[in-house]
């Protein structure tokens, strides 16, 4: 079955500490991204890809990073940077730039 | 700006319709989405509209696009407890990516 793969689903780490969250999928999508999700709020973008070696920042990308060396795979690292890390996110893919996007199951970091 | 609204709760006995809505502020809008989430789960595309259409169906779904009120709507026929999830609206606007802007979701709650 083609899908969306984020692992872990919950993740827990010390302030201070970087992160790294796995987003993987087998749709063969050229384009992904990672989304932040807080209670009671939509989602905000924070990276996208349109293609391989290619990302860009979203509307909050301060304290996090983002690869895109394989078509499949597209991680985002947390910092300690990052104010306010604990949150869900949620990571998708798209065929191109104008198809719908379609999501993983999500990761819920949280950060004491 | 761009932005998204929606009422935050909706409550529908078991085999009602349920009409959940939107409003949007962006008139140059391309597609409008609906995503559904479950608890602890990522989002679910349900379904979208082109800008240039009025009305789209599939199955129990039914959306309504009114361009001039930039208002837009999502009907569940015979709405079942199984259709308990948050309810999101999104708009893709023109540009050079695929940039959804997400309401903060309407949670449906189905009580028999």
């Amino acid at each position: 079955d083609g899908g969306i793969t984020q692992s872990p689903k919950y993740l827990f780490r010390k302030e201070g500490q970087n992160v790294t969250l796995s987003c993987e999928q087998n749709l063969n999508h050229d384009a992904m991204y990672w989304y932040r999700q807080d209670p009671g709020q939509g989602l905000r973008l924070i990276y996208y890809s349109q293609i391989v070696n290619d990302f860009q920042k979203g509307d909050i990308a301060e304290g996090y990073s983002v690869s895109r060396e394989k078509k499949e795979s597209f991680p985002l690292t947390v910092t300690s940077a990052q104010k306010n890390p604990t949150a869900f996110y949620l990571c998708a893919s798209s065929w191109d730039r104008n198809s719908p996007l379609h999501f993983g199951n999500g990761t819920r970091l949280t950060v004491t | 700006g761009e932005d998204v609204e929606q009422s935050l709760f909706l409550s529908v006995r078991e085999g009602d319709s349920s009409v959940i809505n939107c409003t949007y502020t962006d008139s140059s809008s391309t597609y409008l989405y609906w995503y559904k989430q479950e608890p602890g789960a990522g989002l679910q595309l349900l379904t979208y509209i082109f800008s240039n259409m009025d009305m789209k169906q599939d199955q129990r779904l039914t959306v309504l696009l009114n361009k001039k009120d930039k208002h837009l709507s999502l009907r569940i026929a015979d709405t079942q407890t199984g259709d308990s999830a948050i309810y999101f609206c999104a708009e893709r606007g023109p540009g050079g990516y695929n940039k959804l802007i997400f309401g903060a979701g309407t949670r449906l709650a189905v009580h028999p």
